[in-house]
């Protein structure tokens, strides 16, 4: 089976606070990829970062942080020091490359950043 | 380039009305979803298509819903007739073989 859990529904920080977001997935498949997607309140998904199954170092981009481990099978997403812009709901989606390249999204988390 | 482009971007029709959606992939791409997000359900794949052929459309609700995707370039989503609990926001995406997936900014369906 094919599936991605975000075990976290709504998570509120002050701003300026670390955050992590969790995401744990399920796939049969040998080679996938992984992805995080933004969607603010104006409604679009925004891309955020993509993994593939076989590179698991951690990513930073900016105040965002990815930690991808195979062995837990999870893909976590952290944003340090947390800002009001940040607040939205995030994706995390999994696209095995032997299934016709779906993607499988989670239920997201919804951030809300007080200011 | 211009990203995944879908129109409109807000649609507000009446019960029993036939609704058209319509997507237009990034270049070079060779896979489009069409999905569909509300409250209840999140986001739900209806089709999806490889090369222009549909792979997959067991997500698609029922018969009122067809897609077609004549072409690289364009895709269409349709309901006829359409009613209340169609209204959501639609998706479409595209990527090319596990890579990059982008979304468009999604059509806003109303069915009143």
């Amino acid at each position: 089976a094919q599936k991605v859990t975000q075990a976290q529904t709504e998570i509120s920080v002050v701003e300026k606070e670390d955050v992590t977001l969790d995401c744990v997935y399920e796939t049969r498949d040998t080679t996938y990829y992984l992805f995080w997607y933004k969607q603010p309140p104006s409604g679009e998904l925004v891309f955020l970062i993509r993994r593939n199954s076989f590179d698991e170092q951690n990513e930073i981009s900016g105040r965002y942080s990815w930690n991808f481990q195979k062995s837990t099978s999870s893909f976590n997403f952290t944003i340090t020091a947390s800002q009001v812009v940040d607040s939205a709901v995030y994706f995390c989606a999994l696209s095995p490359t032997n299934t016709g390249n779906q993607f499988y999204f989670g239920t997201g988390t919804s951030l809300t950043v007080i200011p | 380039d211009a990203g995944v482009i879908q129109s409109p971007r807000h649609e507000v029709t009446e019960m029993g009305q036939e609704v058209t959606l319509r997507c237009k992939p990034i270049s070079g791409h060779n896979s489009l979803f069409w999905y569909r997000q509300t409250m209840m359900r999140g986001l739900e794949l209806l089709i999806y298509f490889n090369n222009n052929v549909p792979i997959d459309d067991s997500g698609m609700p029922e018969d009122r819903f067809s897609a077609k995707m004549p072409n690289a370039s364009f895709s269409t989503l349709k309901i006829q007739p359409s009613e209340p609990r169609d209204s959501a926001v639609y998706f479409c995406a595209s990527s090319l073989a596990g890579t990059l997936g982008f979304f468009g900014q999604g059509t806003r369906l109303t069915v009143v």
